[in-house]
């Protein structure tokens, strides 16, 4: 069974730090790995999709990784702001689209 | 395009009750998910359906059951309510033809007292 682990549950850091986020899977047979973006109270705002064929996505200051072999990925956020802090979730799915969720990371970006 | 729609946000219900989560997507896609999320904890998969009159059980599916009549919605079922069942309830949509991302609903809060 796929067994999905987030580490570290919780992270403050300072506005404009760089930070990196990181998950591991314990099945490598993945289809891809997504990372979610959620607000409290708030659903998933899916941030960046990595195919099981690709090593790295990135959009605008946010770039994942996937080392599937080792059953890793890392998300990086550069120059942090304010506006970043949510809790972030990645994900990795199997057959029929299946996703197994960490528990996620809490971040907090102080003004 | 309203995306994925979850009525209701939010509910209270009583050991023993019954009731019935709404989702509903406008996107055309294929296959829809139930998720519950307990405080602190990820997102598990109760059932999902690869189409209409297609479902099929998740990680965590006792005490709960679907139905897919159509391709817009996907209702997900309580008989019993139990405490145990107390969580936030995410609906998801996807189009694994056009791409492998999820599109989630806003969530129902749900507590069994």
């Amino acid at each position: 069974k796929q067994e999905v682990t987030q580490i570290p549950a919780a992270l403050s850091v300072p506005e404009g730090e760089n930070l990196v986020l990181n998950c591991s899977f314990t099945d490598s047979a993945i289809y891809n790995l997504q990372w979610f973006r959620q607000d409290p109270g708030k659903g998933l705002t899916s941030l960046l999709l990595i195919q099981s064929s690709q090593r790295e996505q990135t959009s605008g200051r946010l770039n994942a990784s996937l080392d599937k072999s080792s059953g890793r990925s890392t998300l990086y956020i550069a120059a942090s702001q304010p506006g970043d802090s949510a809790t972030y979730l990645c994900a990795v799915d199997g057959p029929f689209n299946k996703f197994y969720f960490g528990s996620g990371t809490k971040l907090n970006v102080k003004p | 395009n309203a995306g994925v729609t979850q009525t209701p946000k939010f509910r209270i219900l009583k050991i023993g009750q019954s009731m019935t989560l709404q989702c509903a997507q406008d996107m055309n896609h294929n296959y829809m998910y139930w998720y519950r999320q307990d405080p602190g904890m990820g997102l598990k998969l109760i059932y999902y359906s690869v189409g209409a009159g297609i479902t099929d059980k998740g990680e965590v599916p006792n005490g709960y059951n679907v139905s897919r009549s159509t391709t817009e919605d996907f209702p997900l079922r309580l008989e019993l309510a139990a405490p145990s069942q107390t969580s936030v309830y995410f609906c998801a949509s996807s189009d694994p033809t056009a791409s492998d991302t999820q599109y989630f609903g806003p969530g129902t809060r749900l507590t069994v007292l």
